[in-house]
């Protein structure tokens, strides 16, 4: 079965620069959301769309951006690289939560940015 | 502060005994769910159990819910070597429609062979 695609993998970037992290979703899965994961730390929610719309935000800097697009693939876009931003970042889908009955989120193998 | 904090954060256990990881969380919750993660790699959902539900189970995992203490447990029993991971509660609370996971600090569990 498909699952929740990431890419790129792993990523290096200097300090200032700019990095955007891709996501595509388990087809027909109406909702994506990001998590930022630090070393040793427990995921935390940055933001999610619902339809294409942002419908959540948590602690996301102003720094990053995301988007959903038609085809519901999600991009996050970071600037000005800090090194504090080393992280994985996760992408996950879910169903449509009326039908399902529950937000059960299918999780994507992540995206390790590296900052140096 | 988090909404899910879990304890204990580390535990090392004999392969075939049972594991507890414990989960509170902090305000009124629609449903709390358990995921695994392998080091470095993606998070698992696990089980589910509904704010009306006191006990679940699925297969070797029985995970329990008092929301009165807002509290849960995952118990892992006859454990296995390839359930060494860690392991998260997320809550999960309808705001408005919107239903985020907010994730706990997570028990690292490690199975000695």
């Amino acid at each position: 079965a498909a699952g929740v695609i990431q890419s790129p993998r792993h990523l290096i970037k200097e300090k200032r620069e700019t990095a955007t992290l891709k996501c595509y979703p388990i087809p027909r899965h109406d909702t994506v959301y990001w998590y930022q994961q630090g070393p040793g730390q427990d995921p935390q929610f940055l933001i999610s769309f619902y339809e294409k719309m942002q419908s959540d935000k948590g602690s996301i800097p102003d720094r990053f951006s995301a988007q959903q697009f038609s085809d519901y693939h999600s991009e996050l876009n970071m600037s000005s690289l800090e090194l504090g931003d080393s992280a994985l970042y996760f992408c996950a889908s879910s169903p449509d939560r009326v039908s399902s009955g529950a937000n059960v989120l299918t999780f994507g193998a992540g995206s390790r940015l590296t900052v140096l | 502060s988090q909404q899910g904090e879990e304890d204990p954060q580390a535990l090392s256990i004999q392969e075939g005994e049972n594991a507890t990881m414990n989960c509170s969380y902090k305000t009124s919750i629609n449903n709390l769910q358990w995921y695994r993660q392998n080091s470095g790699r993606g998070l698992v959902h696990l089980i589910l159990i509904r704010s009306n539900e006191r006990e679940k189970h699925s297969g070797r995992l029985r995970v329990t819910l008092d929301t009165s203490k807002k509290s849960s447990s995952l118990l892992i029993t006859a454990s296995r070597a390839a359930d060494t991971a860690s392991y998260f509660c997320a809550t999960v609370i309808s705001n408005f429609g919107n239903e985020k996971l907010t994730f706990g600090t997570g028990t690292r569990l490690t199975i000695i062979p």
